[in-house]
């Protein structure tokens, strides 16, 4: 059983496009998180959600939003996709305090 | 402003040697850290972490020291085998505790020759 799951595994689409990622945990854990790895490699905390309580990454553009509809789900809209948005997307979740972070196996955003 | 560095892109190492994977970090306020490992085409896979009161922390062949002088810590791998060919992630976790997230370095592949 995977822990942390999303889907879809390769998103292809069209700049301007309004796209989805889901993400669901099974682990029990009551943080989940998501980055990008960028083309450089790097990744970088985007967002984190906690007990209904958001932590946004400053450099996040409004255009990426996450929805939790409950503890085990953080899903990852994007709105008016751009070229530089191209990267792969990274859940993970965590029970707070603790550091292990886990993760999914990511999902391969290509915008075109 | 890179807080956590792996210095080293890649290293190669003999089946059988240590494996030695550096890190270095320039926020004194970290205080817990954490290796993963990353397939290809895989999400980052927890290995083994060690919090900021302790220097060393063992687990099988993984072995992560901690020296909060020198703001450095290394992942050692003995023996080296096949499989731990992969890209070694470090990461430090932010002060305030997990909600904050991870701070990760660019990672070190780390390639075992037979």
């Amino acid at each position: 059983d995977t822990a942390v799951s999303q889907t879809p595994k390769y998103l292809v689409t069209q700049m301007g496009n309004d796209k989805s990622i889901k993400c669901e945990q099974n682990l029990g854990h009551d943080t989940m998180y998501w980055y990008k790895q960028d083309s450089k490699k790097f990744l970088k905390i985007m967002f984190s959600y906690n007990n209904k309580e958001l932590i946004i990454n400053e450099t996040v553009p409004n255009r990426f939003s996450p929805k939790s509809p409950d503890k085990a789900h953080l899903n990852l809209h994007i709105n008016s996709l751009e070229l530089g948005d191209s990267a792969v997307y990274f859940c993970a979740s965590s029970q707070s305090h603790t550091g292990g972070v886990f993760f999914g196996s990511g999902t391969q955003l290509s915008v075109l | 402003d890179q807080q956590v560095k792996q210095n080293s892109p890649s290293l190669s190492v003999q089946e059988g040697r240590i494996s030695i994977l550096n890190c270095d970090y320039t926020n004194s306020m970290f205080d817990y850290f954490l290796w993963y490992k990353k397939y290809p085409a895989e999400g980052p896979t927890f290995l083994i972490s060690i919090s900021s009161i302790k220097d060393k922390n063992e687990d099988g062949r993984f072995t992560v020291f901690l020296n909060k002088s020198a703001k450095h810590l290394s992942l050692h791998i003995v023996p080296s085998q096949p499989g731990d060919s992969a890209v070694y992630f470090c990461a430090a976790l932010n002060p305030g505790g997990g909600a904050d997230g991870l701070t990760f370095g660019k990672g070190t592949h780390l390639i075992i020759q037979p």
